[in-house]
């Protein structure tokens, strides 16, 4: 199946500072999603995107869908505790299956 | 709450037993899709189903096998279960070919 590549594997950072992480693909894709994942929960979908170029926001958090539609990048500013989680890029072909990347774990040092 | 409910919420088992986890879509959407999520894993497709009919098969194993009904609920069945089927089970949804997946709280498997 399709490989995302998604990077950093992990984060450790203080409470306040602004995070990046990113996702990449050696396939296109249409549609690029951001999840956040608590313990033994279900990922919670953070931002959608449908175009190349885009960027979207959702409160702290602002994503780009990558010009050459290979990758897509998740920006947290002014980080809080309860951004800790798992997040993950997931990138899809029109009508067909997601792929997930492998995961960022953000930890949050108060 | 995303909509997608998933049950039993824990399910603990012994090696060579069959089970049944069961996911009820939101309302309205038509595709749901089972993942497999194993410790400090990410999520692993299984299969798709649209509108009662398989779309797409990822990785399921032969001793695996699911089912979308008529309701649009579906059922994700696992038999001669291995102490390595332990996982969390996802199940997510969506309304059609450009919507985002909405995952359920998953059911946490664990064969003893």
């Amino acid at each position: 199946g399709q490989q995302l590549n998604q990077s950093p594997q992990s984060m450790f950072i203080q409470e306040g500072e602004d995070v990046s992480m990113n996702c990449t693909s050696s396939s296109i894709f249409n549609t690029w999603l951001w999840y956040k994942q608590d313990p033994g929960e279900g990922p919670v979908l953070l931002i959608a995107l449908y175009k190349a170029g885009e960027l979207t926001s959702n409160g702290r958090l602002t994503a780009q869908f990558g010009i050459t539609r290979k990758d897509s990048f998740l920006n947290i500013s002014a980080s809080i505790p309860s951004d800790v989680g798992i997040y993950f890029c997931a990138g899809q072909l029109t009508g067909n299956q997601f792929y997930f990347g492998t995961g960022t774990s953000l930890t949050v040092i108060p | 709450d995303s909509g997608v409910t998933q049950t039993p919420k824990h399910l603990i088992t012994a090696t060579g037993q069959r089970v049944t986890l069961r996911c009820s879509p939101r309302s309205g959407d038509l595709s749901v899709y089972w993942y497999q999520q194993s410790l400090d894993q990410g999520l692993q497709f299984l299969i798709q189903y649209y509108n009662g009919e398989e779309r797409a098969k990822g990785n399921i194993l032969e001793r695996f096998s699911a089912q979308q009904f008529p309701d649009l609920h579906s059922e994700l069945n696992l038999s001669s279960l291995e102490l390595g089927d332990s996982a969390l089970y996802f199940c997510a949804s969506s309304a059609g070919q450009v919507s985002p997946l909405h995952f359920g709280n998953g059911t946490r498997l664990t064969v003893t």
